[in-house]
């Protein structure tokens, strides 16, 4: 059964970072494109970062641009996300998601993990 | 890269049919088959329901149609029934980032 399972959200204050982490469970983790998605309280989805398989394609949102970095650890089946200057408006349930076969949907996601910026 | 545009809100009786639209432009939409669809309960995380524009992931009520003509995509529910009453998200690749999802409907089951 495929498990990914997001932790180290919580509460931090403007200008803080944070570390989140998706451990995934259930298949080849090494064979999947990986992506964190968030979502605002009471909002929509935002796609926030993609990275490829090997981790030599990565792709950000222009909100995070710059302040965030995806990476992954194929030998621990894991995802990261390293936040960096947080801002209130990155307060949302952060979730990992994994990428569809061939490409370019979503076809499983974590539960998410909730991160409040605030002082 | 703006956010693909959805109705707030549909609703329905149990047993009718309802249509959710998802209008976007050239650069994703129209652009490639890609659209995506989403269900979300309350509190709960997204689940796919709809990829490639029609395509159904198995375990998925064949209740759930998908479909796009030029820069819109539609997503319709049949025989429409309590537990489909959710928050429902359109996803699609895009020429500038690979994802931008719709802004969000709101099924309301009346």
């Amino acid at each position: 059964e495929v498990q990914l399972v997001e932790s180290g959200g919580g509460l931090v204050q403007p200008g803080g970072s944070l570390r989140l982490s998706c451990a995934a469970s259930g298949f080849t983790f090494s064979a999947f494109e990986m992506n964190w998605v968030r979502q605002a309280p009471g909002k929509g989805l935002e796609w926030v970062s993609y990275t490829s398989t090997s981790g030599s394609t990565i792709y950000y949102a222009d909100s995070v641009k710059g302040r965030f970095t995806i990476s992954r650890d194929n030998a621990k089946n894991s995802l990261y996300l390293q936040m960096n200057s947080l801002r209130a408006e990155d307060t949302a349930v952060y979730y990992c998601a994994r990428d569809g076969k061939p490409y370019w949907y979503f076809d499983f996601w974590g539960r998410g993990t909730l991160v409040t910026v605030s002082s | 890269q703006s956010a693909l545009t959805q109705p707030a809100s549909v609703s329905g009786s149990p047993g009718q049919s309802i249509t959710i639209s998802c209008t976007g432009t050239s650069s994703d939409v129209a652009g490639y088959n890609y659209v995506s669809w989403y269900q979300q309960h309350p509190g709960k995380a997204p689940k796919l329901i709809i990829y490639e524009v029609s395509n159904r992931p198995s375990g998925v009520s064949n209740r759930f149609s998908g479909s796009k003509s030029g820069n819109t995509a539609s997503l319709t529910i049949s025989g429409l029934q309590a537990e489909d009453e959710a928050d429902y998200y359109c996803s699609s690749y895009t020429s500038s980032s690979p994802y931008v999802f719709g802004t969000g409907t709101k099924v309301t089951v009346l």
